[in-house]
């Protein structure tokens, strides 16, 4: 398909193992973006990838969370010792890299993390 | 943190305009001024973008001050299914093309 595909769609883990989450960003898109959404809360910015320059990791909550792209394309975001709190919709969207023009970014369906 | 301040919440009459401000009067001359919607359970949906012109397509106009410090979202005939959350999003260009959300405007379309 032509748009952001992330997987698992939904993944049920239990407390303390680790997980990882895909997401395949639209084919020459250099920028790359990670979001967590809580039921019933906004979007929370966790990491942005961009082109070859160092990736923006501000928005990761603790050290337990990370995230690499390899080849500039795929990513894994990647969260160890899960905790109940980690529960929430994990959100990817991919773009163009703004040149003169800014360019919108697509967002996958999510994946959806229970953390039992 | 979010660059733009916008209502919590908004409610329209179906078939009437929906007008959706935002206030980013720190804006920079290079950054844009981008509009999401998110409706309940899926991904955010892109709406618009613009600089500094006035800008309209298929969805909506977006209306730009001329100092640039707020902007109007205007969806000229509301649906029920227009029903979201919309954010409004200041961004750079280049390497300074992050997304930071706010909390957004709740729009209520009602019968």
């Amino acid at each position: 398909g032509a748009g952001v595909s992330q997987s698992p769609s939904n993944k049920v883990t239990e407390k303390g193992k680790d997980v990882e989450l895909r997401c395949d960003p639209i084919s020459g898109h250099t920028a790359l973006y990670w979001y967590r959404q809580s039921l019933g809360q906004g979007l929370e910015f966790l990491i942005y990838f961009q082109g070859n320059s160092a990736p923006d990791k501000s928005g990761l909550p603790s050290d337990r969370f990370s995230a690499e792209r390899t080849g500039g394309s795929v990513s894994t975001l990647t969260i160890q010792r899960t905790q109940q709190e980690d529960s929430a919709v994990y959100l990817c969207a991919s773009s163009l890299l703004s040149g003169r023009r800014g360019t919108e970014a697509f967002f996958g369906q999510g994946t959806r993390l229970t953390v039992v | 943190d979010a660059k733009t301040t916008q209502p919590t919440s908004m409610d329209c009459a179906e078939g009437r305009a929906a007008n959706l401000p935002c206030n980013h009067s720190t804006i920079s001359g290079n950054e844009y001024v981008y509009w999401y919607r998110q409706i309940h359970s899926q991904g955010p949906q892109y709406i618009i973008h613009g600089l500094k012109n006035n800008e309209t397509n298929e969805m909506a106009s977006l209306i730009i001050t001329e100092d640039r410090k707020s902007s109007t979202l205007i969806l000229p005939h509301a649906t029920l299914r227009d029903t979201a959350v919309y954010y409004c999003i200041v961004r750079g260009g280049g390497s300074q093309g992050n997304l930071i959300f706010g909390k957004g405007t709740k729009l209520s379309v009602k019968p």
